[in-house]
């Protein structure tokens, strides 16, 4: 139990385009679900928390317009990267909050993200 | 915030050896979580740990959360054990990473 998926794996994309990255939760529902970004060799930062029904709460530092959080619905958030450029290139993971008010976190693969 | 912080940063030993991992947090925490990343970047829960001791097979687990520290004991180790393990504290909103062990293990 307690899978969390995320798509796609990897994406290669144009400077200047947007590129959405979804990560669900597979066997559970999840209110609150969370966007960490990880550079080569360096520990997981968290970008926002995201409640399912609400909008989104960036970390500081973090461009709210151009990193837009969906949580529509119990099992899925989304993360679009608007307008993208090369300094964006990163790994995005994605994690969720397990059952019952529980604060043990659940994490998706991740998502490679190249922008040439 | 809280700060998070592990040791050693790097760790190399020879299968079958054991090794302790430490993680020590400035603040009381609700949760502890240890993790191991492989080298495809996900993210494996090893221990859900706020206080005591756990034991999963050749890994076990404490955290004093009095002291705050918590540490991950890997018994026999494998080549399969390689990869970086990240603690990580839930205090306030959030779970703050530590910047990780580097663990390798050599045949």
């Amino acid at each position: 139990g307690a899978v969390v998926s995320q798509h796609p794996s990897w994406v290669i994309c144009k400077s200047g385009t947007s590129v959405k990255i979804e990560c669900r939760s597979l066997d559970f529902q999840a209110t609150t679900m969370f966007w960490y970004r990880q550079f080569p060799k360096q520990s997981l930062m968290l970008m926002a928390t995201s409640n399912e029904g609400s909008k989104a709460t960036y970390e500081q530092g973090v461009e709210k317009d151009k990193f837009l959080i969906n949580h529509a619905s119990l099992t899925l958030s989304t993360l679009t990267v608007t307008s993208a450029h090369p300094e964006d290139s990163s790994f995005y993971i994605c994690s969720a909050l397990g059952l019952a008010g529980g604060r043990e976190q659940y994490f998706g693969p991740g998502t490679r993200l190249t922008v040439t | 915030g809280i700060q998070v912080e592990q040791s050693p940063p790097d760790l190399i030993l020879q299968e079958g050896a054991n090794s302790t991992l430490r993680c020590n947090f400035s603040d009381s925490v609700n949760n502890l979580q240890w993790f191991h990343q492989n080298p495809w970047g996900q993210l494996i829960n090893l221990f859900y740990i706020p206080s005591g001791t756990k034991q999963n097979g050749r890994l076990s687990a404490t955290t004093v959360a009095t002291e705050r520290y918590s540490l991950l004991y890997i018994s026999s180790s494998q080549t399969t054990d390689s990869g970086v393990y990240f603690c990580a504290a839930w205090s306030g909103s959030r779970l703050t990473f530590g910047e990780g062990t580097q663990l390798t293990v050599n045949p």
